[in-house]
């Protein structure tokens, strides 16, 4: 069983859907956790970085971690064309060794 | 965030031949690290680069195929040498700013080898 475990996709929804993304884990001892997302051509961009539990929200982004359940999720409102990319989870005990999810690749269909 | 400056962008390489790659960064950062990442994978980190000691490698790296510098807080270079086709792949650097900060990515070297 992997560490970090996420659906690959692809995830096709239209545009203006809500969309929800999701990571689950095994190992307990995880503070800190991240969504990316990585165009094609393109290095990983940093959406969301949360230490510990609760809720984080920058624009149409909401980052949620439930550490009793060892699920994170990735929220997009008013989901956009330019939304369409892969979305990485990752997550560590330090900042330093990251544990990736496989990504999900996501279509935002016009 | 700082920017993050790889190059080249892409290459393509001979069988049996090295490459280094470049990461230069804008500001000063604690830590450098390089990454591979295997068309529609996710990543795999194969060592951090300490700045004025010897890199520190993943399991299944070794510093004789992928020798690493890091002179000073700004630069690192990522050599792949004597490159076979397995070597095909995206090589990435990221770096962290300072204390409890999230990895920050440049956009990668994307490396064919024929």
């Amino acid at each position: 069983q992997k560490e970090v475990e996420q659906d690959p996709g692809p995830l096709s929804v239209p545009e203006g859907a809500i969309v929800s993304l999701n990571c689950t884990y095994s190992n307990s001892a995880f503070q800190y956790f991240m969504w990316y997302r990585q165009y094609s051509r393109k290095g990983p961009e940093l959406l969301m970085y949360t230490y510990s539990s609760g809720n984080k929200e920058d624009g149409r982004f909401t980052a949620q971690v439930d550490k009793s359940s060892k699920y994170i999720s990735l929220f997009i409102r008013d989901s956009q064309p330019s939304d369409s990319a892969t979305y990485l989870c990752a997550m560590s005990r330090s900042n330093y060794q990251l544990i990736w999810g496989a990504g999900t690749k996501l279509i935002i269909k016009p | 965030s700082a920017v993050i400056s790889q190059k080249p962008s892409r290459d393509i390489c001979q069988r049996g031949t090295s490459l280094t790659i470049q990461c230069q960064v804008d500001s000063q950062v604690t830590m450098m690290f390089w990454y591979r990442q295997q068309p529609g994978q996710s990543l795999t980190l194969i060592a951090t680069a300490n700045q004025g000691s010897e890199a520190t490698y993943e399991s299944g790296f070794v510093i004789d195929k992928f020798p690493i510098s890091r002179p000073n807080l700004t630069f690192s270079t990522l050599t792949v040498s004597n490159m076979s086709p397995e070597d095909s792949s995206i090589y990435l650097c990221s770096v962290v700013q300072g204390n409890n900060q999230p990895q920050h990515f440049g956009d990668g070297t994307r490396l064919s080898i024929l």
